[in-house]
């Protein structure tokens, strides 16, 4: 078994990037995909593949990988952006970030 | 278009064994991996295990021992049985529709259910 690790909160202000990272030493090998969930939700599939973005998921949401670290960037952050985000990779799902939009 | 809809009890009593279903709507089941993922109140998500629908299993290696995840093709359903309960199983327990990687060692989940709240108490 294999762990990815998050930060537990990441702050930023509105309009300015935000860069949300997972690490696992099973990244280089597997693919990565990331969630939001916001409170009372469940969660919504926002990056497949490291870097696919599913129809519908604005383009300010993107998703880069290297090495160990998958990263989700999200540009020009908006308010409904605070959420819950979570990295995940096969059977395992990261601990989580809290993006706070201040 | 495609909808899942968890059901099942919202209360269950420590050692029982809890049962849940998937009801999925909009497409066929007979495609994709039929996954149960599961939140404890203020915490992050776990992955429970799946089921292809020609009944090929892979489960949680924490999990396992107390999982069994099923399929009823001919009533576009899923299900979830996890036994000998304890408190610490108190979750949202949520559906969701996997789709494999490349191989099925990989995959993620674009579609969820709302979600249902399961006490062990």
């Amino acid at each position: 078994s294999y762990e990815l690790t998050q930060p537990p909160s990441v702050s930023v202000s509105p309009g300015q990037t935000a860069r949300l990272t997972c690490s696992g030493d099973v990244l280089p090998k597997q693919y990565a995909h990331w969630y939001q969930q916001k409170p009372g939700q469940a969660p919504v599939l926002m990056i497949y593949k490291d870097s696919e973005r599913p129809s519908g998921i604005p383009e300010r949401f993107s998703g880069s990988s290297s090495g160990t670290t998958v990263t989700l960037t999200i540009s020009g952050v908006q308010a409904e952006d605070e959420a819950d985000y979570y990295c995940q990779s096969a059977g395992v799902f990261g601990g989580g970030t809290k993006l706070t939009v201040v | 278009q495609v909808q899942l809809q968890e059901s099942g009890p919202g209360l269950v009593k420590p050692s029982e064994t809890l049962s849940l279903t998937c009801t999925v709507s909009g497409d066929s089941i007979s495609r994709y991996y039929w996954s149960w993922i599961r939140q404890p109140p203020e915490k992050g998500l776990e992955w429970i295990g799946y089921i292809y629908y020609s009944g090929k299993t892979n489960y949680n290696p924490s999990l396992k021992s107390r999982v069994t995840i099923s399929v009823d093709t001919s009533k576009n359903q899923f299900s979830l049985n996890l036994s000998s309960l304890t408190a610490t199983d108190t979750a949202i327990y949520y559906c969701a529709r996997g789709r494999a990687v490349t191989t099925d060692e990989n995959w993620y989940f674009d579609l969820w259910g709302r979600g249902t709240l399961v006490s062990v108490s």
